[in-house]
């Protein structure tokens, strides 16, 4: 069974930073992208970046460009997102999510974890 | 990477059928066969329902069907239950490693 679970939520001050984990098993986790999706307090779906199986290819989202970085231990099967730079607008709840397809991009996502929250505020 | 466009809210009664949009542009939903829909229930993890426009997986009732013609993508949903009240956001390869999401729809079971 696939299993994915995020840690390292919490409140931080704006101007601050936070690390995310993702933990996973079930799956060979280095042959799949990996993204992270946060969601606001009452509002939709965001995409915040992307992961390739390999980690040699990442993207982001403009919102967080700059800010944000992602990235993945395969030898642990765990994702990662340093989040910088820390604003209010970052406030959500932040999703990781796998990759429907082994060898391709995140083109859709089959196995989401519970999420974990950030609080941004002083 | 400007969000899809969805209704924000369509609703049904119980047994009918409603269909959801999704509008891009040709650099996302128009360009790719690659268009996506996710369930959300309240404090819950998105569920993926369908995938590459019209696929579903294993263990999603055949009453959820999607579709898509030029920029727009569209998810009906036959036969409405209650546990098919929720919120549904649709989502569309853009090109590399990156996708955009729709604002998302509320359906509601009347």
């Amino acid at each position: 069974e696939v299993q994915l679970g995020e840690s390292g939520g919490g409140l931080v001050q704006p101007g601050g930073s936070l690390r995310l984990s993702c933990a996973t098993s079930g799956f060979t986790f280095s042959s799949y992208a990996m993204t992270w999706v946060r969601q606001a307090p009452g509002k939709g779906l965001e995409w915040v970046s992307g992961i390739s199986g390999s980690g040699g290819s990442t993207y982001y989202a403009d919102s967080v460009k700059g800010r944000f970085i992602i990235s993945r231990d395969n030898s642990r099967n765990t994702l990662y997102l340093q989040m910088n730079s820390l604003r209010a607008e970052d406030t959500a709840v932040y999703y990781c999510a796998k990759g429907g397809r082994a060898a391709a991009g995140p083109i859709y996502f089959d196995s989401w974890g519970q999420g974990t929250l950030v609080t941004v505020s002083s | 990477q400007s969000a899809l466009t969805q209704p924000r809210s369509v609703s049904g009664s119980p047994g009918q059928s409603v269909t959801i949009s999704c509008t891009g542009t040709s650099s996302d939903v128009g360009g790719y066969n690659y268009v996506s829909w996710y369930q959300q229930h309240p404090g819950k993890a998105p569920k993926l329902m369908i995938y590459d426009v019209t696929r579903r997986p294993s263990g999603v009732p055949d009453r959820f069907s999607g579709s898509k013609s030029g920029n727009t993508a569209s998810l009906t949903i036959s036969g409405l239950q209650a546990e098919d009240e929720a919120d549904y956001y649709c989502c569309s390869y853009a090109g590399g490693y990156s996708v955009v999401f729709g604002g998302g729809t509320k359906l509601t079971v009347l």
